[in-house]
């Protein structure tokens, strides 16, 4: 059975940083494209960013380029999302997904739970 | 980047009835898109990807169709355990983007 397991979030105050981190089991993590994906409390989904299976390849949406940085290691069957200069528009549930796909990838095809990153003073 | 615009943001409906969720967008995405079921407090689940394949475990009421710019979601008789919100998602081009959702609730 696929897992994902986020964890890391905490309340921090505007201008702090974090790091998340999703532990993936039950498949074998170095063959799958992974995304971050967050929810903001009574909006929508937002995409944030993915990483390729070596990790050679990332992208990520314009809001957070420059700020988070996504990252993996495949030995630790994990990926990790650092986030820096946190303002208050990223309070929100942070997700980690799978991404099916070779070398393109598609879809976001298994979720963690979440967890949950306040940023107020 | 590429906008997704869905209608209606929301719906009431009934137990049975059929239901129909679109989404646009704003330029060519293929066949690139997929649907999106999130509950009250729970993580998305994938419904639909690439337009109309249904994923594996999800009823065969719900469907999926379009192409191009114009798609759309349907579930044909609505169950209990399908109210929640939709989201359409397009991986054609980075960044990948989200509709707006549709709340689906009880009439």
């Amino acid at each position: 059975e696929v897992q994902l397991v986020e964890s890391g979030g905490n309340l921090v105050q505007p201008g702090g940083s974090l790091r998340l981190s999703c532990a993936a089991s039950g498949f074998t993590f170095s063959s799958f494209w992974m995304s971050w994906v967050r929810h903001v409390p009574g909006k929508g989904l937002e995409w944030l960013a993915n990483i390729k299976q070596d990790g050679g390849e990332k992208n990520y949406v314009d809001s957070v380029k420059g700020r988070f940085t996504i990252s993996r290691d495949n030995a630790k069957n994990s990926v990790y999302l650092q986030m820096n200069t946190l303002r208050a528009e990223d309070t929100a549930v942070y997700y980690c997904a799978r991404n099916p796909g070779g070398n393109s990838a598609y879809d976001l095809d298994s979720w963690g739970q979440g967890t949950l990153v306040t940023v107020s003073s | 980047a590429i906008q997704m615009t869905q209608s209606p943001s929301s719906l009431s409906a009934s137990v049975g009835d059929r239901v129909t969720i679109r989404c646009r967008a704003s330029q060519d995405i293929k066949n690139d898109l997929g649907w999106y079921q999130q509950r009250p407090g729970r993580a998305p689940r994938l419904v639909i990807y690439s337009v109309f394949n249904l994923e594996r475990g999800v009823p065969s009421r719900f469907s999926g169709s379009g192409s191009g710019t114009e798609f759309t979601l349907t579930i044909s008789s609505l169950q209990p355990e399908d109210f929640a919100t939709y989201y359409c998602l397009q991986d054609y081009s980075y960044p990948w983007t989200f509709g707006q959702g549709t709340k689906v609730e009880i009439k």
